[in-house]
C-alpha cells in the first residue's frame, strides 16, 4: 500500500516569508508525528498528534512554528516569519497506535527546506 | 529524560566483513529501543525494535541487535557487509507516555562499504 508522503519535497524560501508543509500518513494510522533534522543531526521530535489534537508539542522551538491536522489525517506544518535556522529537512512519520511506545512509526521522505 | 548515544559518525567497512554499530542508552524506565536505516532520498526505515521480549533482537536485511541491561546498550551488527548497507543508521528511543511514541534519535552512523 502507500506509504507516508511528504509535499513539496524541496522549498526553498526567502528569510521572513510563510512556509507550509504537508504530511499525508499511511490510511487508518491515527498517530502522527513530526521531526526536524538539521544537517549531521538525528531527527528531533517536534509534535504529536492522536486523532485531530496535538497531543504533545513540547518539541516545537518557539510560537513561530504550528501544526495541525483537522479531519484526522493530513497534517500540515506551518512556518511564520522563517528563519536560516529553520533550514532543515522536516520528516513526518505516522503509526496504527496499537500499543504506544511499541509502536512503529512509518516514515516518509521529507521536506528539505532552505531559507536564504 | 530517555536518550541516545551513537559514537563515532563515519564507518567505514569492507564487504564481507563484520558490520558493528554501538548504541548506547539512558532511560528511567524500561527502554523500547529502535534501530532505523535511511538510504540515501528515502525516509526512515525500521530495521528492528526492542520491546522488553527477547533480548536478541533479529531484523531485516540481516541485521541484529543484543540489548544488555548492565552495559545499558543496543548495538547493531551484521555478520557480512554487502555493497547495499551503505546507508546512515539511526539508533532511538522511545520517551513518550503510553500512547506516545515519540522519540529520541542519536545522531547517526554514516556507513560506507568498501570493495
Amino acid at each position: 500500500g502507500a506509504g507516508v508522503s511528504q509535499t513539496p519535497s524541496n522549498k526553498v524560501t526567502e528569510k521572513g516569508k510563510y512556509v507550509e508543509l504537508r504530511c499525508d500518513p499511511i490510511s487508518g494510522h491515527t498517530a502522527l508525528y513530526w521531526y526536524r533534522q538539521s544537517l549531521g543531526q538525528g531527527p528531533e521530535f517536534l509534535i504529536y498528534f492522536q486523532g485531530t489534537g496535538a497531543a504533545d508539542d513540547s518539541g516545537l522551538p518557539n510560537d513561530r512554528f504550528f501544526a495541525v491536522r483537522p479531519e484526522g489525517s493530513v497534517s500540515t506544518l506551518k512556518i511564520q516569519r522563517t528563519e536560516r535556522g529553520d533550514s532543515a529537512v522536516y520528516l513526518c512519520a505516522s503509526s496504527p497506535r496499537t500499543s504506544g511506545r511499541a509502536d512503529t512509526q512509518y516514515f516518509g521522505p521529507g521536506t528539505r527546506l532552505t531559507v536564504l | 529524560a530517555q536518550s541516545v548515544t551513537q559514537l563515532g559518525s563515519h564507518v567505514s567497512v569492507s564487504e564481507g566483513a563484520l558490520v558493528l554499530l554501538r548504541c548506547n542508552y539512558s532511560s528511567s524506565v524500561p527502554p523500547y529501543l529502535f534501530w532505523y536505516v535511511q538510504y540515501p532520498n528515502q525516509g526512515l526505515q525500521l530495521l528492528l525494535k526492542y520491546t522488553s521480549a527477547a533480548t536478541l533482537v533479529k531484523g531485516i536485511n540481516g541485521f541484529e541487535a543484543e540489548f544488555k541491561k548492565s552495559e545499558t546498550s543496543f548495538h547493531l551488527t551484521k555478520p557480512s557487509a554487502h555493497m547495499s548497507d551503505a546507508a546512515e543508521y539511526f539508533c532511538a528511543v522511545s520517551r513518550g507516555d503510553y500512547g506516545n511514541n515519540r522519540l529520541a534519535f542519536g545522531k547517526g552512523n554514516q556507513v560506507v562499504v568498501i570493495p
